[in-house]
């Protein structure tokens, strides 16, 4: 199994209040990825890093920032929580274009 | 819009018979697609790939199949086994946008014993 885990698996936080998951990764891969899974939506990718300092939009960014100051962690932040944004959140890495992604094993976010 | 499609969110089989999982995509600069399982609590992970240049790829039970010309791909299980039930997503990457993958929305699979 790829090295990647993220922190923490389950969170409940309130509306508004900030939020931070952090992906780890011991591969030393160049690409990491956050996405986040919803019922009837499957897996939508939120940013990605191509490299440290590094990161591109996804399909679903709004309300989400991302930093890569290590290769080996990309950090995911909700700057202020919305309900909308409860769901599961997987990072994933790869180690070149075109290579497979690998997953983390998810982070469950709870918004009330 | 969805790139990658997965029109059926689910599917029974009887243990021992063939499962067949479909996945039809819309943008023809895809050349290499893949399928990952997820459990329950866990993160997805990879099963079997396929590049364009073949139309076929086996591994085990699992034999991937693509139809460029139909943009469709199928994930054929045989025999099918109760720890086969999970979510099947399919995927393909775009290698011109950081390797993004764009993910089907999954199709839940129950194998009965």
């Amino acid at each position: 199994d790829a090295g990647i885990t993220q922190s923490p698996r389950h969170k409940v936080t309130e509306t508004g209040t900030p939020v931070t998951l952090r992906c780890h990764q011991t591969e030393n891969h160049r690409y990491m990825y956050w996405y986040r899974q919803d019922p009837g939506h499957g897996l939508r990718l939120i940013h990605y890093s191509y490299g440290v300092k590094d990161t591109d939009k996804g399909e679903v960014s709004d309300g989400y920032s991302v930093s890569r100051s290590k290769t080996e962690d990309f950090l995911l932040t909700l700057e202020s929580a919305t309900s909308s944004q409860t769901s599961v959140y997987f990072c994933a890495i790869a180690n070149a274009v075109g290579d497979t992604q690998y997953f983390g094993p998810g982070t469950r976010l709870t918004v009330l | 819009d969805q790139q990658v499609k997965q029109n059926s969110p689910s599917l029974s089989v009887q243990e021992g018979r063939i499962s067949i999982l479909n996945c039809d995509y819309t943008n023809s600069m895809f050349d290499y697609f893949l399928w990952y399982k997820k459990y329950p609590a866990e993160g997805p992970t990879f099963l079997i790939s396929i590049s364009s240049i073949k139309d076929k790829n086996e591994d085990g039970r699992f034999t991937v199949f693509l139809n460029k010309s139909a943009k469709h791909l199928s994930l054929h299980i045989v025999p099918s086994q109760p720890g086969d039930s999970a979510v099947y997503f399919c995927a393909a990457p775009h290698r011109f946008a950081g390797n993004q993958f764009y993910f089907g929305t999954g199709t839940s699979l129950t194998v009965i014993p």
